[in-house]
C-alpha cells in the first residue's frame, strides 16, 4: 500500500464545474496536509494546506480533511482552463516528521 | 523577496561522472529539503536539513547520493558514479523549520532536470 494515493485521473471537468480531487493516506499520525499545483515543466507550488478536520475554503479552493477516515480532498469551484495542472497531496508530520509525502499527483484539464 | 533557486537548472553528463547540484534557500529559512522527481511521479524525498546538520537522510537511495549544508544556507546535492537511472528533476524546497509535526510551509525552487546519457 502506498503511503499517500491520490484518486487516479487525468480528470476532466467543463468551464465552470466543480473539480474534485481526493487523497488518502496511511500514516495514522500525521498532522499536516497540503495541495500543491504543478504546471507541466514547473515546480511545485502550494495552494493549501490544512491541520485539523473540517473544511478549509480559500477563495475558490476548499480543502477537506477527515483524520479518523484518512481522507484529504480538494475542490475547486467555478473551474477555469487556467487551472489545468497536476495536483499533489503531501502528507508531513507524525512518524516522518518534517519531510513530505506526496501522492502520485492527479492532472486536472479544465475545457472550455 | 527572492524564492528558492537552484543550479543548474540543467544538467546532461554521462554514465559515471560526478554531479554537483546547488541549492539556494529563502533567506531565513533554516530549514531545507530536497527531492526528486520522476516522469510522471510526484516528489520523492531524498534529505532533510535543519541549520547545517541533516535531520533526516531516510531518502538517499543509496552510498553514491551526498548532501551538505556547511554554513546553514546554501546546500549541494552530490552524486558520484552517475547511472542512467538517476535521470530526474531533482527540486529544492526551504521552510521556516523550528516547529514539531511538520506544519512548516515548504517552497520549492524550480529544479534541475539531470540527464545521465
Amino acid at each position: 500500500q502506498k503511503e499517500v494515493e491520490q484518486n487516479s485521473g487525468p480528470l476532466s471537468v467543463p468551464e465552470g464545474a466543480i473539480a474534485s480531487l481526493n487523497c488518502t493516506y496511511s500514516d495514522r499520525v500525521s498532522q499536516s496536509f497540503f495541495w500543491y499545483r504543478q504546471y507541466s515543466g514547473k515546480s511545485p507550488e502550494l495552494i493549501m494546506s490544512i491541520y485539523s478536520n473540517g473544511d478549509k475554503e480559500d477563495g475558490r479552493f476548499t480543502a477537506q480533511l477527515n483524520k479518523a477516515s484518512q481522507y484529504v480532498s480538494l475542490l475547486i469551484r467555478d473551474s477555469q482552463p487556467s487551472d489545468s495542472a497536476t495536483y499533489l497531496c503531501a502528507v508531513a508530520g507524525g512518524t516522518s516528521y518534517g519531510k513530505l509525502t506526496f501522492g502520485q499527483g492527479t492532472i486536472l484539464t479544465v475545457h472550455p | 523577496g527572492a524564492g528558492v533557486s537552484q543550479t543548474p537548472s540543467n544538467k546532461v553528463t554521462e554514465k559515471g561522472k560526478y554531479v554537483e547540484l546547488r541549492c539556494d534557500p529563502i533567506s531565513g529559512h533554516t530549514a531545507l529539503y530536497w527531492y526528486r522527481q520522476s516522469l510522471g511521479q510526484g516528489p520523492e524525498f531524498l534529505i532533510y536539513f535543519q541549520g547545517t546538520g541533516a535531520a533526516d537522510d531516510s531518502g538517499l537511495p543509496n552510498d553514491r547520493f551526498f548532501a551538505v549544508r556547511p554554513e546553514g544556507s546554501v546546500s549541494t546535492l552530490k552524486i558520484q558514479r552517475t547511472e542512467r537511472g538517476d535521470s530526474a528533476v531533482y527540486l529544492c524546497a526551504s521552510s521556516l523549520g523550528g516547529t514539531s509535526g511538520g506544519t512548516d510551509t515548504q517552497y520549492f525552487g524550480p529544479g534541475t532536470r539531470l540527464t545521465v546519457l
